[in-house]
């Protein structure tokens, strides 16, 4: 079976613009978790989606979002980037049931400029 | 509100010494607990869990945690560690409430194990 798989694994965008980044969790799975590790601040919890609806949501400004496709493919989105956003973003997904492990893609590196 | 803190940022072991690596949380609602590890240019993967039942918890790769209510605490232990136990390791705990997809993480405790 394949493993959550995340998109683009490296991204270098300037202050100011936006980034898009996107997760494919495991066949089967409907929950995906996102998180953001940085040196600073460790791993923090940004936002679940379940069957295409936001479940729980950590403390990060509006400018973080979400999204979940039918297939179970989720995206976020920074907007306005600064440079504090720079870190490791990682993607979870689970198989929906809230004492389930959750399986984690290698990451996308975002470096802010 | 929960938090999490994980008393050594490293720990140096030698090879095939025993290891313990500390976890304190604090929370003001019961919490499920888990231990992850994270080696280099990798995702999480967990170790072990406790969400209920005998507080000494047995996980992957010959790891063990024991949970202690009275002193909330979940240590991870494990009798003799090899080359390729070094990496990053993360406690981390979520309210029973929300469920176990939304994971508080300590700033985790890098191991290097010395040849």
């Amino acid at each position: 079976k394949a493993g959550v798989t995340q998109t683009p694994r490296y991204l270098i965008k300037t202050r100011g613009q936006q980034v898009t980044l996107s997760c494919s969790p495991i066949s089967g799975h409907r929950s995906v978790s996102w998180y953001q590790q940085t040196p600073g601040q460790g791993l923090q919890f940004l936002f679940e989606y379940f069957s295409e609806t936001q479940r729980n949501k950590g403390n990060f400004p509006g400018r973080f979002s979400g999204r979940q496709f039918s297939n179970s493919r989720s995206e976020m989105n920074v907007s306005t980037l600064e440079l504090g956003d720079s870190a490791l973003y990682l993607c979870a997904s689970s198989s929906g049931g809230r004492l389930l492990e959750q399986y984690f893609g290698p990451g996308t590196r975002l470096t802010v400029t | 509100a929960q938090s999490v803190t994980q008393l050594d940022s490293q720990v140096p072991v030698f090879e095939e010494a025993p290891v313990e690596l500390r976890c304190n949380y604090s929370s003001s609602v019961s919490v499920y607990l888990f231990w992850y590890v994270q080696y280099p240019n990798q995702g999480l993967q967990l170790l072990l869990k406790y969400l209920s039942g005998s507080t000494l918890v047995k996980g992957i790769n010959g790891f063990e945690a024991e949970f202690n209510k009275s002193q909330t605490s979940f240590h991870l232990r494990k009798p003799s560690v090899h080359i390729s136990d070094t990496a990053e390791y993360f406690c981390a705990v979520s309210e029973r409430r929300t469920g176990a997809n939304n994971l508080f993480f300590g700033t985790g405790t890098r191991l290097t194990v010395i040849p």
